[in-house]
């Protein structure tokens, strides 16, 4: 079992819908969570960090239950802009390295 | 914010041949730097840590000998792709982190090496 799964993807959504990513992770000790965006042959940049409450940034909310050791990753009013792949990633709970989902790539279209 | 620069963006070698590439933190010591691969489609792989001043804690499957990473500085680290062959064509991303940063990386641009 990989350490960090995420939707197979591709999602293909229309501007302004509402788009659901989800990621779990298998390392119960991990202790910090964050949604990358890596845009085609480009370094992957961070797009938010992940909190045990949720936390929001405009358009995008990020959750996690630690209980079922899942992430997600809400984009609302989807943009052309917001096409990438979306990686979740987690830190391998005590050691001071993040392993990186597969991703799940997002074509908005118009 | 802080900026991870990469060199050389891409690179095409013969295969045999040996290829540097460096990782520098522009703005702020890096006491760690990691190297990452990435294959088309797929995710991330962490080759290596790397520690200013001591060696390189390598993960399970790579191969030290062939991928040597020196981290002499700061804020320089190098991967050496030893003796490359075609199957070592990848996308290599180096990242770091200063020690106070607690978990977000960094990432430089990446490098994608081919070897023909």
């Amino acid at each position: 079992r990989k350490e960090v799964e995420q939707d197979p993807g591709p999602f293909n959504v229309p501007e302004g819908a509402t788009v659901a990513f989800n990621c779990t992770y298998s390392n119960s000790a991990s202790q910090s969570f964050f949604w990358y965006r890596q845009d085609c042959r480009k370094e992957p940049k961070l797009l938010m960090s992940v909190y045990s409450s949720g936390n929001e940034d405009g358009r995008f909310t990020a959750q996690l239950n630690r209980a079922s050791q899942y992430i997600s990753l809400l984009i609302r009013d989807s943009k052309l802009s917001d096409s990438a792949t979306y990686l979740c990633v987690v830190n391998s709970g005590g050691y001071n390295k993040l392993i990186f989902g597969a991703g799940t790539r997002l074509a908005v279209h118009p | 914010g802080a900026v991870v620069s990469q060199h050389p963006s891409w690179v095409i070698c013969k295969s045999g041949t040996s290829v540097k590439i460096e990782c520098r933190s522009l703005d702020f010591q890096a006491t760690t730097m990691f190297w990452y691969r990435q294959f088309p489609k797929q995710s991330l792989m962490l080759m290596a840590t790397s520690n200013e001043g001591s060696k390189a804690t390598y993960e399970q499957g790579v191969e030290k000998d062939k991928f040597l990473i020196n981290h002499a500085s700061l804020t320089l680290s190098t991967l050496t792709v030893t003796s490359a062959h075609p199957e070592d064509s990848s996308f290599y991303i180096c990242s770091a982190k200063t020690g106070h940063l607690t978990g977000e990386l960094f990432f430089g641009e990446g490098s994608r090496l081919t070897v023909l």
